[in-house]
């Protein structure tokens, strides 16, 4: 399994541009979270998806974030319009189900910078 | 709410030897799990061991071994025989075992140095 997939790794935008941040999950995994990882306030869950659903977006930062998923092999986060506080590592990761018992897989991140 | 914290923003250990990352925890919940991911330079997040808090036995993963004390909120980790190889952010992380509580509360992280 190729596990959880984001693109792009890297991103450099100016502030004002709408970002989007792609994540393909493992295969099979029906639970779907964004995070963020910042120096200043350390890794933040932003919103969780199970299967397809968005059930706790109590961590997306305000109304210029949004998250999609449109079906159950690709979800996106988008920045609009971005600002250089936005400047960060941004983490999906994927769950086999809903129960806790199950792990959380991390992909390798995109390092979003927006000067 | 959950708070998790690491105490130590860095560490060092010499190649082969012993080192121990600290982290303690806040919860009013009575069954949870606990975790130690770590962060190589490539910025991927590693699951290294996990723990959960209704087992008394400290989980094991090869050269990694946990210390948990559940009465003192305190979720150490031990590597032993470090390698090159272990050099890396750790982060102590905690979730409840409810099926609602999928959020992950990440500790601070310690940035460990193996030193050849």
């Amino acid at each position: 399994d190729a596990g959880v997939i984001q693109s792009p790794r890297h991103e450099v935008t100016e502030m004002g541009q709408e970002v989007t941040l792609r994540c393909k999950p493992i295969s099979g995994h029906n639970s779907l979270f964004w995070y963020r990882q910042t120096m200043m306030r350390g890794l933040e869950l932003l919103i969780y998806f199970n299967n397809n659903v968005p059930i706790d977006d109590s961590g997306m930062p305000e109304d210029r974030f949004s998250a999609k998923m449109p079906n159950a092999s690709f979800s996106t986060l988008k920045i609009q319009p971005s600002e250089p506080r936005d400047s960060a590592v941004y983490f999906c990761a994927s769950r086999v189900g809903r129960r806790a018992t199950y792990e959380q897989y991390f992909g390798p991140g995109t390092r979003l910078t927006v000067t | 709410a959950q708070t998790v914290t690491q105490s130590q923003p860095e560490m060092s250990v010499q190649e082969a030897e012993t080192v121990t990352l600290s982290c303690t925890y806040d919860t009013s919940e009575s069954d949870y799990y606990l975790f130690w991911y770590k962060q190589p330079p490539s910025r991927q997040m590693i699951l290294v061991i996990r723990q959960e808090a209704y087992k008394q036995q400290n989980a094991t993963e090869n050269r990694f071994s946990v210390n948990f004390q559940k009465a003192a909120k305190s979720f150490s980790l031990k590597i032993s025989d470090s390698q090159l190889g272990d050099a890396a952010m750790y982060f102590c992380a905690y979730r409840s075992r409810e099926t609602s509580g999928s959020r992950l509360t990440f500790g601070e992280g310690t940035q460990l140095t193996v030193n050849p």
